[in-house]
């Protein structure tokens, strides 16, 4: 697509349920990121794809997080036992090799009740 | 020490000035370094980037890098009040995710 395609763009869930975000990078980058940017902050690395290499989890705030990226494009971020200090809005970026900054995506905003 | 800090603001200069933003890094280690501009309830965009030490130029912005200080600023000349907004800055080495600063929020008055 013409960039990166996150959904969904809202999403509000009750404590203790779990969600998935879903990112679509933009086709060729071959690296995949998530942040996190809670309201008046700045933004949170969570974790980072990079082709076929084991991916890049230090960001991630506990084990209720993960994420996977299937065949090299879309991945897919899942938060289990949501709390409400997981609202925020969730960021997806890409970018080419080499990597010269990236492209991101509308973000998906995440509300818990 | 937080990797990556600017001043929060807010910055506000008039319309047709030059507005400066600033950031200073921690890792030593940092080679590549970006400054995005975020519009309140959007996502950030790219405005440049840099690797070497001194200016690199773009329209009315330039970014100057100087590693030996680990600092890196933003000029924008000839502010608009479209300009208004957060600007974000980011470092990063080879294999890593950016680390970002927290931003600070430019205002330009008309």
């Amino acid at each position: 697509g013409a960039g990166v395609s996150q959904s969904p763009s809202n999403k509000v869930t009750e404590k203790g349920k779990d969600v998935e975000l879903r990112c679509d990078p933009i086709s060729g980058h071959t690296a995949l990121y998530w942040y996190r940017q809670s309201l008046g902050q700045g933004l949170e690395f969570l974790i980072y794809f990079q082709g076929n290499s084991a991916p890049d989890k230090s960001g991630l705030p506990s084990d209720r997080f993960s994420a996977e990226r299937t065949g090299g494009s879309v991945s897919t971020l899942t938060i289990q036992r949501t709390q409400q200090e997981d609202s925020a809005v969730y960021l997806c970026a890409s970018s080419p090799p080499p990597e010269v900054g990236y492209t991101f995506g509308s973000g998906t905003r995440l509300t818990v009740v | 020490q937080k990797e990556v800090e600017q001043n929060s603001g807010p910055l506000s200069v008039p319309e047709g000035a030059i507005a400066s933003l600033n950031c200073t890094y921690s890792d030593r280690g940092s080679q590549s370094f970006f400054w995005y501009r975020q519009y309140s309830g959007k996502s950030p965009e790219l405005i440049m980037f840099i690797y070497s030490n001194g200016d690199k130029e773009d329209g009315r912005f330039t970014a100057q890098l100087n590693k030996a200080s680990q600092y890196v600023s933003l000029l924008i000349r000839d502010s608009q009040p479209s300009d208004s907004a957060t600007y974000l800055c980011a470092v990063t080495k080879a294999g890593t995710a950016l680390i970002f600063g927290k931003g600070t929020t430019l205002s330009v008055s008309s």
